[in-house]
């Protein structure tokens, strides 16, 4: 079955530093993937949906000079969330779908754990 | 109106009965149907899919779909105390299949 990979599971670090965190899709191709974060005891948000060889496209209310978003090959999508503060402490959640069909389902990774001290 | 409506919960089950999870979704034009499963501190994990409307059965789950009611539900029979998780119901869009909505999710648990 589809195998999206995430790393790293977990980050700690300290405020107004940049994170950067890898998706890749292990053995099929994604021309599309997706950044969700989730607080604790809520619900998944999706931040933006990340096009391969294109901008990503971000949900409102999510600051593009905040979180970067890449996605140079058709197996890896990176979120880099800049000057990181604590109130961007969360759970970071990518996933992506194969691309053949209307009717795939998404496949998520494992999720990165962030921690702004 | 949200796109997909789930009771929270949480929905407290005895070990070895059936527990129905249930969702309804607003866009008549959704087409494809997914019910996740998300162990607390885990990332959602998929348990199966629908997108035609009656039963489709994998194992001990059932999804049922039926369009008519822009409902779809999950039943999982002989429960265990390891399905104790918050089950996610995701639609996708119509004008953008790439996009799914997401359910806030029920949280069920099992009781041995």
């Amino acid at each position: 079955g589809a195998v999206v990979s995430q790393h790293p599971s977990w980050v700690i670090c300290k405020s107004g530093t940049s994170v950067k965190i890898e998706c890749r899709s292990l053995d099929f191709q994604a021309t599309t993937m997706f950044w969700y974060r989730q607080f604790p005891k809520q619900s998944l948000m999706l931040m933006a949906t990340s096009n391969e060889g294109s901008k990503a496209t971000y949900e409102q209310g999510v600051e593009k000079d905040k979180f970067l978003i890449n996605h140079a090959s058709l197996t890896l999508s990176t979120l880099t969330v800049t000057s990181a503060h604590p109130e961007d402490s969360s759970f970071y959640i990518c996933s992506a779908r194969e691309p053949t069909g209307s009717n795939q389902p998404q496949h998520f990774g494992d999720g990165t754990r962030l921690s702004i001290l | 109106q949200k796109e997909v409506e789930q009771n929270s919960g949480p929905l407290s089950v005895p070990e070895g009965a059936i527990a129905s999870l249930n969702c309804t979704y607003s866009d008549r034009g959704s087409q494809s149907f997914f019910w996740y499963r998300q162990y607390s501190g885990k990332s959602p994990e998929l348990i199966m899919f629908i997108y035609s409307n009656g039963d489709k059965e994998d194992g001990r789950f059932t999804a049922q779909l039926n369009k008519a009611s822009q409902y779809v539900s999950l039943l999982i029979r002989d429960s265990q105390p390891s399905d104790s998780a918050t089950y996610l119901c995701a639609v996708n869009n119509r004008g953008n299949f790439n996009k799914f909505y997401f359910g806030s999710g029920t949280k069920l648990n099992v009781k041995p």
